[in-house]
């Protein structure tokens, strides 16, 4: 079975920090990779994807995030964090044959302001 | 464009009450699906509707919990008879596949707290 890894389960950062968000997966074949954000009492938003092609993908509000296929990796990144970053984020996983996504335990982000 | 919306938002039920909740997907999309959150842990897949029809259902704890989707609308998930186990934030989600390319989008969510 597939299992998702975030290794990172609180990160506290300073605003305009920079940020790095680690994602692994377990899984040989084709994969599709997602991110996604749960700010304080709303739903879970996408904030990128990657299907194929620029292993490099960036979304909304300024996260980008870079799929490194030999590390089984799909980190997130954003150069400076703002206050109103603060949520918790979840990376999600699946084959390309399989619908059902593996999600990740997910990464409380806390930004001082 | 309206999102997936879930019903209700929180339930507390005692243990061995049923509850049932409720999905109401993106207009238009065949495929829905419901997850389940236990005590901050990871968010794990339950089952996976296309249509009406299960397509898979290999996250069900058990038998008391029964999904339904009639007329590949809107979906309910049924916990009969409650345990404490049971606890948790039920998400659903939609989606249509285009080109190959899927993307699932997700409800609210409904918390559910069995004492």
């Amino acid at each position: 079975a597939q299992s998702v890894s975030q290794h990172n389960h609180h990160v506290i950062l300073s605003e305009a920090a920079s940020l790095e968000l680690g994602c692994n997966y377990s899984y040989g074949g084709t994969v599709n990779l997602f991110w996604y954000v749960q700010y304080p009492g709303q739903h879970l938003q996408l904030l990128l994807k990657y299907f194929s092609g620029d292993p490099l993908v960036k979304g909304i509000k300024g996260f980008e995030a870079e799929f490194i296929k030999s590390k089984f990796s799909f980190n997130l990144r954003k150069p400076s964090v703002q206050w109103s970053d603060t949520a918790e984020y979840f990376c999600a996983v699946n084959a390309d044959n399989f619908n059902k996504f593996y999600f990740g335990s997910g990464t409380k982000l806390n930004v001082k302001p | 464009e309206a999102g997936v919306t879930q019903f209700p938002s929180h339930s507390v039920i005692e243990k061995g009450q049923t509850v049932t909740l409720r999905c109401d997907p993106i207009s238009g999309h065949d495929n829905l699906y419901w997850y389940r959150r236990v005590m901050g842990k990871e968010i794990k897949f339950l089952l996976h509707f296309v249509k009406e029809s299960k397509q898979d259902e290999s996250g069900m704890p058990n038998n008391r919990f029964l999904a339904e989707r009639t007329g590949g609308t809107y979906s309910t998930l049924k916990v009969q008879p409650a345990e404490l186990e049971d606890s948790g934030v039920y998400f659903c989600a939609s989606s249509y596949r285009l080109a190959g390319e899927e993307t699932q989008y997700f409800g609210p969510g409904t918390r559910l707290l069995v004492l």
